[in-house]
């Protein structure tokens, strides 16, 4: 079955430092791999997406995100986080579930705390 | 345009009260979706639609009733909720249900029964 799992379900990093956000997925085919974000109370918005190619791929907002087949991973990283980077983020892939489409399974989410 | 709008922002409701959510989209997307999220946790999918009808239902109790009046807007009609049902309603569409299209979610409403 498709599944995705972030280990970490907090991460506290100190403004400037650089940070990596954990995913690996589970699923048999080709992933599509998103990253989303959302800030409290609000929808999530997209990050970056993976379907096929280069597997370092250019996000919004300063983020990339780097598939690795053979460790069946697409961590998030950004070189400089900024206070406002503070978020819960998502980890989701595009499953073939339906006959006729993709379903997005997410991971259970990542809680990115900055410190000043 | 990429933007998926959702009303109200903030609903409350008594587990008597009949209401509805509403979505919109500009982008000329074919699939519409909506999912419940509740605090700490992922988004989990309730509906979709797919070219104005219902694809997908996820075992979604029959006090959500969806509807998709046309292509662009999308609503979700409550009645006689439970306090369980609590949550923050996204709405999402994407180019179609298709493959490798990203989704494009709404800001949700929050929902509280009472």
């Amino acid at each position: 079955a498709q599944s995705v799992t972030q280990p970490d379900i907090h991460i506290t990093v100190s403004e400037g430092a650089s940070l990596e956000l954990r995913c690996n997925y589970s699923y048999g085919a080709t992933p599509y791999l998103f990253w989303y974000v959302q800030s409290p109370g609000q929808g999530l918005q997209l990050l970056l997406k993976y379907f096929s190619g280069d597997t370092l791929v250019q996000g919004i907002k300063g983020f990339e995100a780097e598939f690795k087949r053979s460790q069946s991973s697409f961590n998030l990283r950004k070189p400089s986080v900024h206070w406002s980077d503070a978020a819960e983020y998502f980890c989701a892939v595009g499953a073939r579930v339906w006959e006729y489409g993709n379903k997005l399974v997410f991971g259970a989410g990542t809680i990115l705390r900055v410190k000043s | 345009d990429t933007e998926v709008t959702q009303t109200p922002k903030h609903l409350v409701m008594g587990m008597t009260n009949k209401k509805s959510l509403k979505c919109e989209q500009h982008m000329g997307h074919r699939a519409m979706y909506w999912y419940k999220q509740k605090a700490k946790k992922p988004p989990e999918l309730m509906f979709v639609y797919s070219y104005e009808k219902l694809s997908i239902n996820e075992s979604v109790p029959s006090r959500f009733s969806p509807e998709c009046p046309n292509s662009s807007l999308l609503n979700l009609h409550l009645h006689a909720l439970q306090p369980e049902d609590s949550a923050l309603y996204l709405c999402a569409s994407s180019q179609d249900l298709k493959d490798a299209y990203e989704q494009y979610f709404g800001p949700g409403t929050r929902l509280t029964v009472t």
